[in-house]
């Protein structure tokens, strides 16, 4: 059981927009930075999101992040198939001896 | 571009040993925080160790502490992970990834290497 906590699976139509949800406490989310992955299945991980909503060079601005309080939102628009996948998200926590705790993951299906 | 490759898993009986290996290019591997980062079937990602630019600080997740050694050759670019007393829950993909600029996000991944603990 992780401490972040992830919906399991979220799903959308292709142009739609989705949002995950990652839900902590003020340990981590609350007061620390948040990144957002994404991995497809057989992939390497790719970071899409760093510092709660900053985007590496090379990721579209179709997706976007943001915190409020003790949970941080990933947004993913104009919904591609290529964007199925298992997205995590990502923290640390002073009461833990932890480099980074990664949400559940959650499943995005482009139906 | 910056690459990382991973190297080295396998199936391996319990108890047994793997040296995994990540061969970094693209980038100055001695100017940063590496990390091992595992998923096992059906579950999420877990992060496994932590080396620091020469070496010197080194961190484990607790459930690895006393079996598993990270180390690094900034010479050769290379990351390792030694893993002995493996257990069958130690079955994952396991992926170096480099620390970024600022803490709390790595920026770049391997592909993973799969190591499978079975009898």
């Amino acid at each position: 059981q992780s401490l972040l906590t992830q919906p399991p699976s979220v799903s959308a139509a292709p142009g739609q927009k989705v949002t995950i949800s990652c839900s902590g406490s003020s340990s981590n989310i609350g007061s620390k930075y948040v990144s957002w992955y994404q991995q497809v299945p057989g992939t390497a991980p790719k970071l899409l999101i760093y510092e709660n909503n900053k985007r590496p060079s090379g990721i579209s601005d179709r997706f976007s992040g943001s915190k409020s309080g003790t949970s941080a939102t990933l947004g993913i628009t104009g919904l591609q198939t290529g964007d199925e996948a298992d997205y995590y998200c990502g923290t640390w926590d002073d009461s833990l001896s932890i480099d980074v705790v990664f949400g559940g993951g959650t499943k995005l299906t482009v139906l | 571009e910056v690459q990382l490759v991973e190297s080295g898993g396998g199936l391996v009986q319990p108890g047994g040993s793997l040296r995994l290996s990540c061969a970094a290019s693209g980038f100055t591997f001695s100017n940063y925080w590496m990390k091992w980062v595992r998923r096992a079937p059906g579950k999420g990602l877990e992060w496994v160790a932590n080396i620091n630019e020469d070496g010197g600080q080194i961190y484990y997740v607790d459930s690895v502490k006393g079996r598993f050694t990270v180390s690094r050759d900034n010479a050769k670019s290379s990351l390792y992970l030694q893993i002995n007393s493996l257990r069958v829950e130690d079955s994952a993909v396991y992926y170096c990834a480099r620390g970024g600029h600022t803490r709390g996000h790595y920026d770049y991944w391997g592909q993973g290497t799969l190591v499978t603990v079975s009898s």
